[in-house]
């Protein structure tokens, strides 16, 4: 069975501008999360998306978003990058219930 | 607001010695706690998962247990490895919908061959 996976796998911006990261479930999962992980403030939740419905949402700014198609796969975007939001960005898939939780690699971004 | 300690924050044993990592968390209403290792700019793997009824799991040389009423969980390594390096979190997830895991920041492990 395919793991979790992310792409981009690293992607340089410059403030002002947004991006896209894109996240494939492990099949049959349809709960999708996403974690921003930076050195000084850990991992922190930023949303979760099950049935292409946002359930949960982190304290993060509007500028964090997100989506979820009909197959579970899941995008976020960030707008108006910020030298803040250089970060790793890992999505996480499980089944629905509060089941194990299960990362992808990560989406290393860079704002310069 | 639930928030999770691991302690310590590093460690560096000799290859063989068993270990052990701790994590608490302050609300103890959980639904259950994940514990992961995450490798140098890598994403996280899941170790193991103990449901809030369970009072611990095993998988190889990993045991992880959980009481709930006092908020702590363990990790124990048995028999420790120069691979076993990495950093080691803790997460709890409270359900009900709770903004996701919760994670500590994590105890970075150094195995020394």
């Amino acid at each position: 069975k395919a793991g979790v996976t992310q792409t981009p796998r690293y992607l340089i911006k410059t403030r002002g501008q947004q991006v896209t990261l894109s996240c494939s479930p492990i099949s049959g999962h349809r709960s999708v999360s996403w974690y921003q992980q930076t050195p000084g403030q850990g991992l922190q939740f930023l949303f979760e998306y099950f049935s292409e419905t946002q359930r949960n949402k982190g304290n993060f700014p509007g500028r964090f978003s997100g989506r979820q198609f009909s197959n579970s796969r899941s995008e976020m975007n960030v707008s108006t990058l910020e030298l803040g939001d250089s970060a790793l960005y890992l999505c996480a898939s499980a089944l629905p219930g509060g089941g194990e939780q299960y990362f992808g690699p990560g989406t290393r971004l860079t704002v310069t | 607001k639930q928030e999770v300690t691991q302690i310590p924050a590093a460690l560096s044993v000799p290859e063989g010695e068993n270990l052990v990592l701790n994590c608490s968390f302050t609300d103890s209403a959980i639904y259950n706690l994940q514990w992961f290792r995450q490798d140098p700019g890598k994403g996280l793997t899941s170790l193991l998962l103990i449901q809030s009824s369970q009072r611990e799991q095993t998988s190889g040389r990993l045991n992880a247990s959980l009481d709930k009423s006092s908020g702590r969980s363990t990790l124990y390594i048995a028999a420790s490895q120069p691979g076993d390096s990495a950093t080691y979190l803790c997460a709890v997830y409270s359900g009900g919908g709770a903004d996701g895991l919760t994670f500590g920041k994590g105890t970075h492990l150094i195995i020394q061959p």
